[in-house]
């Protein structure tokens, strides 16, 4: 198993520009979540999905978009970059809810000049 | 909305030292979990915490969860260069279905 994967891996965007950030388990995990890390900030939840179909949003979910056609796949779509949005972005996938670990990809370090 | 706090922010020690880091709720947690994070890598699950009062060890880390349900330690004895990293905990709450709450973590440099 890949486990979860995430493309591009570095990306540079300039203001206003749109990209979306790609995201792809094989685990067959019901629940998959979109993070950012700023520099010694932790993980803040973007949005968060509990299946095919179902997103729901999470800590800081302004400037960006999710859907979830699929249970391997989970896009998140930037609209209108902007500088605050310069950040190292994880995917993450688990089994089920709260009790489960979670697995996260190897991110994807976006620059918004 | 939930808030977890993590210190101390940094930790340099000298290998062979013993490293604790700190980890606080502001409600009740039903779970916690830590996650490791390498320097230029992704965040690694190490272990959950479920019950009240329950320590768990793994080797020469030692976690522990408050009787309260609303504290957690990582400690790890005799540190070695391979402990360097983040080290996170990340807790759930009774209203934060499907939802981890991530400390800011606790940044270990192991000097040999």
């Amino acid at each position: 198993n890949a486990g979860v994967t995430q493309t591009p891996k570095f990306r540079i965007l300039k203001i206003g520009q749109s990209m979306t950030l790609q995201c792809t388990q094989d685990m067959n995990h019901n629940y998959m979540y979109w993070y950012r890390q700023d520099p010694g900030m932790g993980l803040k939840l973007i949005y968060y999905s509990v299946g095919a179909g179902i997103t729901d949003k999470g800590e800081v979910p302004n400037g960006y978009n999710v859907s979830r056609s699929t249970t391997e796949d989970f896009p998140l779509r930037l609209e209108l970059a902007a500088p605050s949005q310069t950040s190292v972005y994880f995917c993450a996938s688990s089994y089920a809810g709260l009790t489960y670990e979670q697995y996260f990809g190897p991110g994807t370090r976006l620059t918004v000049t | 909305g939930q808030q977890v706090m993590q210190i101390p922010q940094y930790q340099h020690v000298q290998e062979g030292e013993d490293f604790t880091t700190y980890c606080n709720s502001s409600t009740t947690l039903s779970n916690i979990q830590w996650y490791k994070q390498r320097p230029g890598g992704h965040p690694v699950f190490l272990i959950q915490l479920v019950k009240s009062g329950e320590v768990k060890k793994q080797k020469r880390l030692t976690f522990q969860f408050g009787e309260a349900k609303k504290n957690s330690s990582l400690h790890i004895t005799a540190t070695q260069t391979t402990d360097v990293g983040t080290y996170f905990c990340a807790g759930a709450g009774g209203t934060s279905y499907g939802k981890l709450t991530f400390g800011q973590g606790t940044i270990l440099t192991v000097h040999p």
